[in-house]
Protein backbone atom coordinates (compact mmCIF):
# COMPACT_ATOMS: atom_id res chain seq x y z
CA UNK A 1 0.00 0.00 0.00
CA UNK A 2 1.10 3.31 -0.27
CA UNK A 3 3.13 4.96 1.72
CA UNK A 4 2.68 8.65 3.87
CA UNK A 5 2.93 11.66 0.48
CA UNK A 6 4.16 14.86 1.49
CA UNK A 7 4.15 17.34 -1.35
CA UNK A 8 5.96 19.63 -2.40
CA UNK A 9 9.28 17.83 -1.73
CA UNK A 10 11.15 21.31 -1.70
CA UNK A 11 10.24 25.23 -0.79
CA UNK A 12 11.87 28.07 -1.02
CA UNK A 13 10.39 31.31 0.37
CA UNK A 14 10.98 34.61 1.22
CA UNK A 15 9.98 36.12 4.77
CA UNK A 16 6.78 37.23 5.80
CA UNK A 17 5.07 34.85 3.23
CA UNK A 18 2.92 32.72 3.72
CA UNK A 19 3.16 28.70 3.13
CA UNK A 20 0.80 26.19 2.97
CA UNK A 21 2.10 21.97 3.10
CA UNK A 22 0.46 18.58 1.94
CA UNK A 23 0.28 15.10 3.65
CA UNK A 24 -1.54 12.36 2.53
CA UNK A 25 -1.47 9.37 5.04
CA UNK A 26 -1.32 5.72 4.71
CA UNK A 27 -4.84 4.95 3.66
CA UNK A 28 -6.82 4.03 6.81
CA UNK A 29 -4.97 5.84 8.89
CA UNK A 30 -6.36 8.13 10.61
CA UNK A 31 -4.23 10.20 13.16
CA UNK A 32 -1.93 12.68 11.38
CA UNK A 33 1.76 14.59 13.27
CA UNK A 34 3.67 17.10 12.41
CA UNK A 35 6.65 17.64 13.34
CA UNK A 36 10.01 20.33 12.62
CA UNK A 37 13.84 19.01 12.17
CA UNK A 38 16.68 21.10 12.60
CA UNK A 39 20.25 20.69 13.12
CA UNK A 40 20.71 19.86 16.74
CA UNK A 41 16.73 19.74 17.55
CA UNK A 42 15.55 16.98 16.85
CA UNK A 43 12.79 16.11 15.47
CA UNK A 44 10.00 18.33 17.68
CA UNK A 45 5.88 18.13 17.81
CA UNK A 46 3.79 20.30 16.12
CA UNK A 47 0.75 19.27 16.27
CA UNK A 48 -1.42 15.78 16.23
CA UNK A 49 -4.71 15.54 14.46
CA UNK A 50 -7.14 12.60 14.12
CA UNK A 51 -10.76 12.92 12.75
CA UNK A 52 -10.62 16.54 11.33
CA UNK A 53 -9.96 18.01 15.26
CA UNK A 54 -6.39 19.23 16.69
CA UNK A 55 -6.08 16.03 19.20
CA UNK A 56 -2.87 18.00 20.20
CA UNK A 57 -0.73 20.76 19.86
CA UNK A 58 3.42 21.31 20.77
CA UNK A 59 5.19 24.69 21.64
CA UNK A 60 5.12 26.44 18.64
CA UNK A 61 3.83 30.22 18.31
CA UNK A 62 0.63 30.76 16.52
CA UNK A 63 1.54 31.01 12.74
CA UNK A 64 2.25 27.33 13.18
CA UNK A 65 -1.32 25.27 12.30
CA UNK A 66 -3.32 22.63 10.46
CA UNK A 67 -6.28 20.99 9.76
CA UNK A 68 -7.88 18.05 8.28
CA UNK A 69 -10.03 16.70 6.14
CA UNK A 70 -12.55 14.01 5.95
CA UNK A 71 -10.21 12.22 4.04
CA UNK A 72 -7.32 12.03 6.95
CA UNK A 73 -5.46 14.24 4.59
CA UNK A 74 -3.86 17.43 5.99
CA UNK A 75 -2.38 20.50 5.37
CA UNK A 76 0.10 22.71 7.52
CA UNK A 77 0.30 26.57 7.20
CA UNK A 78 2.89 28.70 8.36
CA UNK A 79 2.05 32.78 8.07
CA UNK A 80 4.65 35.38 8.38
CA UNK A 81 7.64 32.99 7.59
CA UNK A 82 10.74 34.12 9.43
CA UNK A 83 14.49 32.82 8.81
CA UNK A 84 14.37 30.42 11.84
CA UNK A 85 11.37 28.52 9.81
CA UNK A 86 13.56 27.08 7.66
CA UNK A 87 13.75 23.10 8.38
CA UNK A 88 12.59 20.02 7.24
CA UNK A 89 8.59 19.41 7.79
CA UNK A 90 7.55 15.26 8.44
CA UNK A 91 4.37 14.37 8.53
CA UNK A 92 3.48 11.03 10.40
CA UNK A 93 0.56 8.81 9.95
CA UNK A 94 -0.86 6.43 12.48
CA UNK A 95 -3.74 3.97 12.48
CA UNK A 96 -5.29 5.58 15.81
CA UNK A 97 -2.84 6.98 17.72
CA UNK A 98 0.22 9.81 17.17
CA UNK A 99 1.96 8.20 19.95
CA UNK A 100 2.38 5.22 18.48
CA UNK A 101 4.05 3.58 15.50
CA UNK A 102 4.10 6.12 13.00
CA UNK A 103 4.83 6.01 9.65
CA UNK A 104 6.81 9.05 8.01
CA UNK A 105 6.70 10.35 5.06
CA UNK A 106 9.86 11.96 3.13
CA UNK A 107 9.25 15.47 4.83
CA UNK A 108 9.00 18.45 2.96
CA UNK A 109 12.48 20.83 2.78
CA UNK A 110 11.64 24.75 3.35
CA UNK A 111 14.21 27.81 2.60
CA UNK A 112 13.00 30.71 3.92
CA UNK A 113 15.35 33.54 2.39
CA UNK B 1 13.87 20.57 28.27
CA UNK B 2 14.91 17.74 26.36
CA UNK B 3 12.88 15.13 27.56
CA UNK B 4 14.72 12.63 25.82
CA UNK B 5 18.47 12.67 25.35
CA UNK B 6 21.00 10.87 23.00
CA UNK B 7 24.11 12.54 24.40
CA UNK B 8 26.25 10.61 21.60
CA UNK B 9 25.91 13.18 18.20
CA UNK B 10 28.21 10.22 16.39
CA UNK B 11 29.64 6.76 16.73
CA UNK B 12 31.61 4.79 13.90
CA UNK B 13 31.69 1.05 14.06
CA UNK B 14 33.55 -1.75 12.23
CA UNK B 15 31.35 -4.14 10.02
CA UNK B 16 30.74 -6.91 11.80
CA UNK B 17 30.90 -5.93 15.47
CA UNK B 18 28.19 -4.61 17.60
CA UNK B 19 26.75 -1.12 17.59
CA UNK B 20 25.16 0.21 20.95
CA UNK B 21 23.10 3.12 20.65
CA UNK B 22 22.02 4.92 23.60
CA UNK B 23 19.09 7.31 25.20
CA UNK B 24 17.93 8.34 28.15
CA UNK B 25 14.62 10.11 29.29
CA UNK B 26 13.63 12.00 32.31
CA UNK B 27 9.63 11.73 31.46
CA UNK B 28 8.67 8.88 34.13
CA UNK B 29 5.13 8.63 32.74
CA UNK B 30 6.90 7.85 29.22
CA UNK B 31 5.78 4.04 28.75
CA UNK B 32 6.61 3.06 24.83
CA UNK B 33 10.02 3.58 23.46
CA UNK B 34 11.14 3.13 19.63
CA UNK B 35 13.83 3.64 17.61
CA UNK B 36 13.86 5.47 14.31
CA UNK B 37 15.96 5.21 11.49
CA UNK B 38 16.51 7.99 9.39
CA UNK B 39 18.93 8.20 5.91
CA UNK B 40 19.42 11.72 3.70
CA UNK B 41 16.35 13.00 2.07
CA UNK B 42 14.10 10.41 3.63
CA UNK B 43 11.80 10.39 6.31
CA UNK B 44 12.27 8.11 9.44
CA UNK B 45 11.56 4.68 9.27
CA UNK B 46 10.16 2.65 12.23
CA UNK B 47 12.92 0.14 13.28
CA UNK B 48 11.80 -1.85 16.56
CA UNK B 49 9.32 -0.84 19.62
CA UNK B 50 9.22 -1.13 23.39
CA UNK B 51 6.69 -1.51 26.35
CA UNK B 52 7.69 -0.48 29.76
CA UNK B 53 6.48 -3.75 30.98
CA UNK B 54 9.05 -5.84 28.99
CA UNK B 55 13.15 -5.38 29.59
CA UNK B 56 14.11 -6.41 26.09
CA UNK B 57 12.73 -6.84 22.70
CA UNK B 58 14.05 -8.63 19.93
CA UNK B 59 13.66 -8.38 16.33
CA UNK B 60 16.52 -9.89 14.20
CA UNK B 61 19.64 -8.24 14.36
CA UNK B 62 18.40 -5.50 16.88
CA UNK B 63 17.88 -5.33 19.95
CA UNK B 64 15.88 -2.77 22.25
CA UNK B 65 16.48 -2.76 26.29
CA UNK B 66 15.14 -0.77 28.55
CA UNK B 67 16.27 -0.32 32.29
CA UNK B 68 13.29 1.74 33.82
CA UNK B 69 15.36 2.50 37.17
CA UNK B 70 17.65 4.05 35.16
CA UNK B 71 15.51 5.67 32.44
CA UNK B 72 17.53 4.17 30.33
CA UNK B 73 17.38 2.26 27.16
CA UNK B 74 20.05 1.04 24.18
CA UNK B 75 19.74 -0.08 20.68
CA UNK B 76 22.18 -2.85 20.11
CA UNK B 77 22.81 -3.76 16.07
CA UNK B 78 24.68 -7.45 15.79
CA UNK B 79 25.85 -7.91 13.70
CA UNK B 80 26.71 -3.87 12.03
CA UNK B 81 26.17 -3.82 8.26
CA UNK B 82 27.61 -0.97 5.88
CA UNK B 83 23.62 -0.48 5.35
CA UNK B 84 23.04 0.56 9.12
CA UNK B 85 24.91 3.62 8.66
CA UNK B 86 22.24 6.58 9.57
CA UNK B 87 21.02 8.67 11.90
CA UNK B 88 18.82 6.83 14.23
CA UNK B 89 16.51 8.48 16.65
CA UNK B 90 15.23 7.22 19.85
CA UNK B 91 11.53 8.04 20.43
CA UNK B 92 8.70 7.94 23.66
CA UNK B 93 5.37 8.35 24.09
CA UNK B 94 2.90 7.92 26.81
CA UNK B 95 -0.40 6.03 27.10
CA UNK B 96 -2.38 8.96 28.62
CA UNK B 97 -4.94 9.43 26.03
CA UNK B 98 -4.75 12.71 25.07
CA UNK B 99 -0.83 13.05 25.19
CA UNK B 100 -0.72 11.64 21.15
CA UNK B 101 2.98 12.28 19.99
CA UNK B 102 6.43 11.14 20.01
CA UNK B 103 9.07 12.80 22.01
CA UNK B 104 12.43 12.36 20.12
CA UNK B 105 15.94 12.57 20.88
CA UNK B 106 18.43 14.19 19.22
CA UNK B 107 19.22 11.65 16.86
CA UNK B 108 22.81 10.01 16.77
CA UNK B 109 24.94 9.28 12.91
CA UNK B 110 25.84 5.74 13.09
CA UNK B 111 28.65 4.98 10.43
CA UNK B 112 29.73 1.59 9.69
CA UNK B 113 33.29 0.84 8.31
CA UNK B 114 33.95 -1.57 5.85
Amino acid sequence: KAGVTQTPRYLIKTRGQQVTLSCSPISGHRSVSWYQQTPGQGLQFLFEYFSETQRNKGNFPGRFSGRQFSNSRSEMNVSTLELGDSALYLCASSLERGADEAFFGQGTRLTVV
Amino acid sequence: DQQVKQNSPSLSVQEGRISILNCDYTNSMFDYFLWYKKYPAEGPTFLISISSIKDKNEDGRFTVFLNKSAKHLSLHIVPSQPGDSAVYFCAASESNFGNEKLTFGTGTRLTIIP
